[in-house]
């Protein structure tokens, strides 16, 4: 079973609906994370939770919201869609920072989102 | 703040054709470095990784080594095969900031039999 699972794979949506994906891990991380990639950009950092209480915004966070259910939940909400946020989500987790694991970071295998 | 600038792709190569995917970075104090591959329909995994100068990460045939004098981080592996078709992510985390991991752009790689 994968380590990093994210739900739903594909969701085609309509401009002015909520949208929530979601993501689960069973590798005990304490440190989760969501990104969007689009093309020619790499990945950008939205939201990212290192406990149950501590959320913090990335560099993309407008339009969106987190939600840390538990410590191997991490759900991410579009309240209101809109085109420009078509791409490709992708929740992470890594472990706590030490000198040797420096925050690497393990990936589900992505929500492909169309916002019409 | 914290930077890393790829080589644009796509990148075309012969099965067996030497790769280099050019990675530099910006950055305050001394961060790790990272590479990371996303094959087609798929998340992003680690290829390798260098926590401290002069460190050589290797996985896979492939290689890259952490030069603070040129703030470089540059991929390599000797022998591509049509299986290495992928996009490429060099990527920093550390320095002044430990909480988040700064991506490149990517490098798509293609290898053709």
């Amino acid at each position: 079973d994968a380590d990093v699972t994210q739900t739903p794979r594909n969701r085609i949506t309509k401009t002015g609906k909520r949208i929530m994906l979601e993501c689960s891990q069973t590798k005990g991380h304490d440190r989760m994370y969501w990104y969007r990639q689009d093309p020619g950009l790499g990945l950008r950092l939205i939201y990212y939770s290192f406990d149950v209480k501590d959320i913090n915004k990335g560099e993309i966070s407008d339009g969106y919201s987190v939600s840390r259910q538990a410590q191997a939940k991490f759900s991410l909400s579009l309240e209101s869609a809109i085109p420009n946020q078509t791409a490709l989500y992708f929740c992470a987790t890594s472990d706590q920072w030490t000198s040797g694991r420096a925050n690497e970071q393990f990936f589900g295998p992505g929500t492909r989102l169309t916002v019409l | 703040g914290n930077s890393v600038t790829q080589m644009e792709g796509p990148v075309t190569l012969s099965e067996e054709a030497f790769l280099t995917i050019n990675c530099t970075y910006t950055a305050t104090g001394y961060p790790s470095l990272f590479w990371y591959v996303q094959y087609p329909g798929e998340g992003l995994q680690l290829l390798l990784k260098a926590t401290k100068a002069d460190d050589k990460g290797s996985n896979k045939g492939f290689e890259a080594t952490y030069r603070k004098e040129t703030t470089s981080f540059h991929l390599e592996k000797g022998s591509v095969q049509v299986s290495d078709s992928a996009v490429y992510f060099c990527a920093l985390s550390g320095g002044t900031s430990y909480d988040k991991v700064i991506f490149g752009p990517g490098t798509s790689l293609s290898v053709i039999p």
